[in-house]
């Protein structure tokens, strides 16, 4: 596609719900990110893949979230057992070279965890 | 590790003042990329530049500019005449080894 996709763009999960937030990258783009963006904060780097490899996931802040590329081009970001600190925008991102081409993010999905 | 500093939280200024937004970073690597995002109230990150450490050279692009000394570790973006259009949160961000790495964001106001 044009652009990076993500879906849904807005989601409110009860506590303890498990959510799951897609990301459809560029067509050709190798590189696709995770980030998690609080309020009034800067996007945190949370995982990344190259085509379906995660090389990095040191971001994950806790064993329940979790992430996938089993194909090498969409991926799913999933968070078990919600927490209200979840509660954050999750931003996506691919790349066809990491740092020399920049990214390109998608527009986010809005967690809202009651 | 990698850090990215901007000091200014938000700026409000009137429509058709320059406006420069302040971006110190800390890297040990002697390769890395700095980058401007905008993003507007929609979310979306927008990119507008990036500058690789072995280019200092300023770039100007309409009423963008931008400021990349490494003496100092400073990337500095300014806008010239500013317009309402330009509110939005700026993001500086460095990409190394530690891989992309964000401010905290500067909130740009433009009153009209």
């Amino acid at each position: 596609g044009a652009g990076v996709s993500q879906s849904p763009r807005y989601k409110v999960a009860k506590r303890g719900q498990d959510v799951a937030l897609r990301c459809d990258p560029i067509s050709g783009h190798v590189s696709l990110f995770w980030y998690q963006q609080a309020l009034g904060q800067g996007p945190e780097f949370l995982t990344y893949f190259q085509n379906e490899a995660q090389l990095d996931k040191s971001g994950l802040p806790s064993d329940r979230f979790f992430a996938e590329r089993p194909e090498g081009s969409v991926s799913t970001l999933k968070i078990q057992r919600t927490q209200q600190e979840d509660s954050a925008v999750y931003l996506c991102a691919s790349s066809l070279v990491p740092g020399r081409y920049g990214y390109t993010f998608g527009s986010g999905t809005r967690l809202t965890v009651v | 590790a990698q850090k990215v500093t901007q000091a200014q939280t938000e700026i409000s200024v009137v429509e058709k003042e320059d406006v420069t937004l302040d971006c110190v970073y800390e890297t040990r690597d002697t390769t890395y990329y700095l980058f401007w995002y905008k993003q507007p109230p929609s979310g979306e990150l927008v990119f507008l530049i990036r500058r690789n450490s072995f280019d200092e050279q300023n770039e100007i692009s309409g009423r963008y500019s931008w400021n990349f000394q490494k003496s100092t570790s400073s990337f500095n973006f300014t806008i010239t005449a500013s317009q309402v259009v330009d509110s939005a949160v700026y993001f500086c961000a460095l990409w190394g080894a530690d891989g992309l790495t964000f401010g905290k964001g500067t909130h740009l106001i433009i009153q009209p």
